[in-house]
């Protein structure tokens, strides 16, 4: 069956730095993927999201890569601020399955 | 939240009661979800519906069941809830084709 993970649990960074999470999957016929962002006590929100037949997406401050060679994908946030500490997932769809990565906590530091 | 209200929010029962979680969207989206968050694991779909009265199973469906009598409400129930089943709840929402909006989840322990 399909399955996405995230390379690291937990993920630290100075503020103003730029943060990269990343995510792999292993079923190639996904249709396209979103990146999610769930704070404390909240329900995931929409990031920004990328259709199979692309490579990069750019967003406000995010940008997604995919790459389907090697079956992996990255969420880049730049100049990173205290509100971006969250946990951070990837979801790889296929049709009108969803299936989730257990996410990357990001933590900003001052 | 897209317009997704879930309820209630939080909730302590006790094993062997029966629970019902509703979801409710202003939404008018003909797909609705329910999955559970669990530390370690990425959200597992529970069950989802595709339209009023069409339901299917997810990944893990045993000991919950759901109903959607109308395209605004999804209800979730535990028949006999298990200390297993405590979790976080969370509903989602989509169009025809499209990404997945969540509610606010719902936190449930089973003592």
């Amino acid at each position: 069956g399909e399955s996405v993970g995230l390379h690291l649990p937990t993920l630290s960074v100075q503020e103003g730095d730029n943060s990269i999470i990343n995510c792999a999957y292993s079923n190639s016929a996904s249709d396209y993927f979103i990146w999610y962002k769930q704070e404390s006590g909240k329900g995931p929100q929409f990031i920004i999201d990328i259709r199979s037949n692309m490579d990069k997406r750019q967003g406000q401050r995010v940008t997604v890569l995919l790459n389907k060679t090697v079956k992996h994908l990255s969420l880049q946030i730049a100049a990173t601020q205290p509100g971006d500490s969250a946990v951070y997932f990837c979801a790889a769809v296929y049709g009108q399955n969803f299936v989730f990565g257990p996410g990357t906590r990001l933590s900003v530091l001052p | 939240d897209a317009g997704i209200t879930q309820s209630p929010r939080h909730k302590v029962t006790e094993t062997g009661t029966p629970v019902t979680l509703r979801c409710h969207q202003t939404e008018n989206h003909r797909y609705m979800y329910w999955y559970r968050q669990d530390p370690g694991h990425g959200l597992r779909l529970i069950h989802y519906s595709y339209g009023v009265k069409d339901t299917d199973k997810g990944e893990v469906s045993d000991g919950y069941s759901v109903s959607r009598s109308k395209t605004e409400d999804f209800l979730l129930t535990l028949e006999s809830a298990t200390s297993s089943q405590t979790s976080v709840y969370f509903c989602a929402i989509s169009g025809a084709v499209g990404t997945q909006y969540f509610g606010p989840g719902t936190r449930l322990t089973v003592l």
